[in-house]
């Protein structure tokens, strides 16, 4: 079946480091992709997104690009701040009407100032 | 803000017991509602698609007799445990849908999750 493999955390950086968090992905026929992320207290929200392979999803600075050759969806931000410290979520589906996502296990970032 | 409120956002009861943790939808009616389950660093796995006035379909593997999901309204589905044993405790996430099935375009909220322990 559908599975998303996220690397695991926490990840702990400094203001302004680079932050990478990797995704692959195992999946039939051609998914969607999507990056969400919880903040402390809060709800699961939509970060980024990605429909087709080579496709790039941005917001806030966040990028992942959709390679199909490696099954992958890493997460990137050149200069990460404080506020960005929070659980992301590497996650799919299989059809563009099926809201059945397939998540990762999550990864807790912890940017320090 | 919160658009889809999930409450209690956490429990603590004794085994045996139930347990029903509600999700609503604050300024939208959702025709669908979603909930899912985590363990301890585990990924995020759907339990069941709760469709307002009709039954839930659970996914493979997950009880339907045991998570009872009722979706009585357009603006709220709960989810009870029943007979709840340590093996339930986990965080359970709720998800709803803004719109129309099968509307691409159409996005998914979350509640904050409810982490429940079974004593």
């Amino acid at each position: 079946g559908d599975s998303v493999t996220q690397m695991e955390g926490p990840v702990t950086l400094s203001e302004e480091a680079f932050l990478t968090i990797n995704c692959t992905y195992t999946a039939t026929g051609y998914p969607s992709l999507f990056w969400y992320v919880q903040y402390p207290g809060e709800g699961l929200q939509l970060l980024l997104k990605a429909t087709k392979a080579d496709d790039k999803g941005s917001n806030k600075g966040f990028e992942a690009t959709y390679r199909k050759e490696t099954t992958s969806f890493h997460l990137e931000k050149g200069s990460v701040q404080v506020s960005d410290s929070a659980v992301y979520f590497c996650a799919l589906n299989r059809l563009p009407n099926d809201y059945k996502l397939s998540f990762g296990a999550g990864t807790t970032v912890t940017v320090r100032a | 803000g919160a658009v889809v409120s999930q409450h209690p956002s956490w429990v603590i009861c004794k085994s045996g017991t139930s347990v029903k943790i509600e999700c609503r939808s604050l300024d939208f009616q959702a025709t669908t509602m979603f909930w899912y389950r985590q363990f301890p660093k585990q990924s995020l796995m759907l339990m069941a698609t709760s469709n307002e006035g009709s039954k839930a379909t659970y996914e493979q593997g997950v009880e339907k007799d045991k998570f009872l999901i009722n979706h009585a309204s357009l603006t709220l589905s709960t989810l009870t445990v029943t007979s709840a044993h340590p093996e339930d405790s986990s965080f359970y996430i709720c998800s709803a849908m803004r719109g129309v099935r099968g509307y691409y375009n159409s996005p998914l909220h979350f509640g904050n999750g409810t982490r429940l322990t079974v004593t």
